[in-house]
């Protein structure tokens, strides 16, 4: 079936510091979505993206988080600054339609702050 | 906003048992559910997509059950087999949004 990527698998970083999470979407998706999965706990929604611009996001998506797809390359997950409790795995999904159309999602970046 | 609670957490049955997944939301305008399993190190992987407007749904060795006065949606895997041990996820989504809703997963381990 359709795959979605990410790169990387695994990030570590120090606190204060700056990480991009990278997603390949499936290649004819326009509707992309990043989550937020602690270990352990549910997978909560962090924001949707479409057409260039953010549609909805969460309470979670702080003012330190930024998504961009330049050029219809990967689209990413910037956290500047990190925080400890940014610690988390992040999922990628797409899906090619809105409401009714199914997500298809990445493995996840697990990622470590320090 | 929308709450969804799943239960149980942990499931462990016998090879051939039938296995029961719950989840009950709250948000009675939701309209669009999904079950997904997730094995270890994967993505999720989607097993059905229910729409509201039908209360039954077969698959492959599983059945989804949606009951809107309740506000409950089951999977329920008829005759598990050790390869059905995952992770499974309900999502639920209103019909206006594009936000889904995770349920707090069920993690199936099917004994031989």
């Amino acid at each position: 079936g359709p795959k979605v990527l990410q790169i990387p698998s695994h990030q570590i970083i120090d606190m204060g510091q700056m990480v991009t999470l990278n997603c390949d979407p499936v290649s004819n998706h326009l509707y992309f979505y990043w989550y937020k999965q602690i270990l352990g706990q549910q997978m909560e929604f962090l924001v949707n993206f479409y057409n260039g611009k953010v549609m909805e996001k969460s309470k979670l998506f702080k003012d330190q988080f930024s998504v961009e797809r330049p050029d219809g390359s990967y689209f990413t997950l910037k956290i500047q600054p990190t925080a400890l409790e940014d610690s988390a795995v992040y999922f990628c999904a797409s899906s090619s339609g809105t409401i009714s159309y199914e997500q298809y999602f990445g493995p996840g970046t697990r990622l470590t702050v320090l | 906003g929308e709450q969804v609670e799943q239960r149980p957490p942990h499931l462990s049955v016998r090879e051939g048992d039938s296995a029961v997944i719950t989840c009950t939301y709250t948000d009675p305008n939701s309209y669009y559910f999904f079950w997904y399993k997730q094995e270890p190190g994967a993505s999720l992987q989607l097993l059905m997509k229910v729409f509201s407007s039908t209360e039954i749904n077969e698959g492959q060795g599983f059945t989804v059950l949606l009951n809107k006065k309740d506000k409950r949606l089951s999977l329920n895997l008829t005759a598990a087999h050790p390869g059905d041990s995952a992770a499974y996820f309900c999502a639920v989504r209103g019909p206006n949004t594009n936000k889904v809703v995770f349920g707090t997963g069920t993690r199936l381990q099917v004994l031989p």
